[in-house]
């Protein structure tokens, strides 16, 4: 079964728009963290933003937030006010912290966000 | 304040020979990973690293791949008898411990002709 799935391969979203990229996540781990990331055309991988599994706020950093909705197993990223800078790939990753699985991220397919003028 | 540095940033090598990627943490880092990522996919991890000792490789094919971090200077993933399948982008990423955020390098861009 797949841990992070992502089921938008691509969206188009007109410019200062809002955007939510969907991610849910399997796990039975108590302790985990869930990230994203974003894949500009050039190649690198830029941190986003980071939710703790016991962090009771949604975290927001600027423009991004993350709907955490842990029930549900969801952490979905909302990008208010779009640019066109913001097209990029963007992957949602999950740590699990018990230290019975593998130590590094386990990222999603990522979905592929195209900002229009 | 450098971010984590990754050299090359595009290798071409040949079917057979060896590739050596380099990775340099962030200032005050000393845990590593490294990840790949092929065409038109999510990054696979491959294996984390801290000073001198190897903590999980279970993401590491098990044949002619090897990675190292010693004491002084970079880590190194080392791929020995490249295939074509091997040409990916491998990411390395730092952080300050196991559960803080890890911060990514530029990659590296492997091509075997």
């Amino acid at each position: 079964a797949q841990k992070i799935t992502q089921t938008q391969p691509g969206m188009f979203v007109q410019e200062k728009e809002a955007v939510t990229l969907d991610c849910t996540y399997d796990t039975s781990d108590q302790s985990y963290g869930l990230f994203w990331y974003k894949q500009p055309s050039s190649g690198e991988m830029i941190f986003l933003i980071y939710q703790g599994s016991y962090d009771e706020q949604n975290a927001t950093e600027g423009r991004y937030s993350l709907n955490f909705q842990k029930a549900r197993k969801s952490a979905n990223l909302v990008i208010s006010a779009s640019q066109l800078g913001d097209s990029a790939m963007y992957f949602c990753a999950m740590r699990e912290d018990s230290g019975g699985g593998a130590d590094g991220l386990t990222f999603g397919k990522g979905t592929h966000l195209i900002i229009q003028p | 304040n450098a971010g984590v540095m990754q050299n090359p940033r595009h290798l071409v090598r040949r079917r057979g020979q060896e590739a050596r990627l380099r990775c340099s943490p962030m200032k005050g880092h000393s845990h590593v990973y490294w990840y790949r990522q092929l065409p038109e996919e999510g990054l696979k991890f491959m294996v984390y690293l801290q000073k001198e000792n190897i903590i999980d490789e279970s993401g590491m094919p098990k044949e002619r791949f090897s990675a190292e971090f010693p004491k002084e200077g970079p880590s190194i993933l080392r791929i020995q008898q490249v295939v074509r399948g091997d040409s990916a982008a491998y990411f390395c990423a730092s952080s300050l411990g196991r559960l803080n955020e890890q911060y990514f390098g530029p990659g590296t861009r492997l091509t075997v002709t």
